[in-house]
């Protein structure tokens, strides 16, 4: 059966630092990805979207960026945090081909400081 | 532009009765129509889908959905509460490019 792990499950950075969020998936190969966050109190953001390795494409102008240097691997990362990047990120990950339903991983909470 | 939207943002209902969530989605051919239910803290999970066919489906946990083209409509239902389903409950439609867009949610709170 199909997994999704994301790492760390919580995390607190000061503003002006890096980051690093990683998501893998178990199980499936060639899924799309997707990387939400989801702010207090609100519905999810999609941010990210992958096809393939290599392959991102980007819903919003942010201080985010994502890459998928595995098939099965997607990490959100930042150069510099804002206060404003604070939220409740999730990878998720579906099928590639069709309309299909994504499958969550279980979140990283993030508090920049 | 495509949209979900649920007008509820908490819902209290009291353990063993009846709940309906509504949710409505924005102009579209045929939608594909999700209901995802969040625990605090955690991800989310699947309660189930419609793609096409009968317009009633059957998800998980005891609950279900039933699509009413004529009213935009694809509320979900679960005909006795318990304390467990307390969470947040979230309609999604996929549009069309393959990806998800979500409404805003809606609390279940659930009364002893």
């Amino acid at each position: 059966s199909q997994t999704i792990h994301q790492w760390p499950a919580t995390l607190v950075q000061p503003v002006g630092s890096p980051l690093s969020l990683e998501c893998t998936v178990e199980g499936t190969s060639n899924p799309n990805l997707y990387w939400y966050r989801q702010a207090a109190g609100r519905g999810l953001q999609l941010l990210f979207y992958s096809v393939g390795i290599g392959q991102i494409s980007s819903e919003v102008p942010q201080n985010l960026s994502a890459s998928r240097p595995q098939d099965r691997q997607f990490i959100l990362s930042s150069k510099k945090l804002l206060l404003s990047d604070s939220g409740f990120y999730l990878c998720a990950w579906s099928v590639l081909s069709g309309r299909n339903e994504q499958f969550f991983g279980p979140g990283t909470r993030l508090t920049v400081l | 532009a495509q949209s979900v939207t649920q007008p509820d943002i908490h819902i209290t209902v009291s353990e063993g009765a009846s709940l309906e969530l509504r949710c409505n989605y924005s102009y579209g051919a045929t939608p594909y129509l999700f209901w995802y239910v969040q625990s605090p803290g955690q991800g989310l999970q699947l309660l189930l889908k419609y793609f096409s066919g009968d317009t009633l489906v059957q998800g998980i946990k005891g609950f279900e959905a039933e699509f009413k083209r004529s009213q935009s409509s694809f509320n979900l239902r679960k005909p006795s509460v318990h304390w467990s389903d307390a969470a947040e409950y979230f309609c999604a439609r996929m549009d069309s490019s393959y990806k998800l867009i979500f409404g805003s949610g809606t609390r279940l709170l659930v009364r002893p």
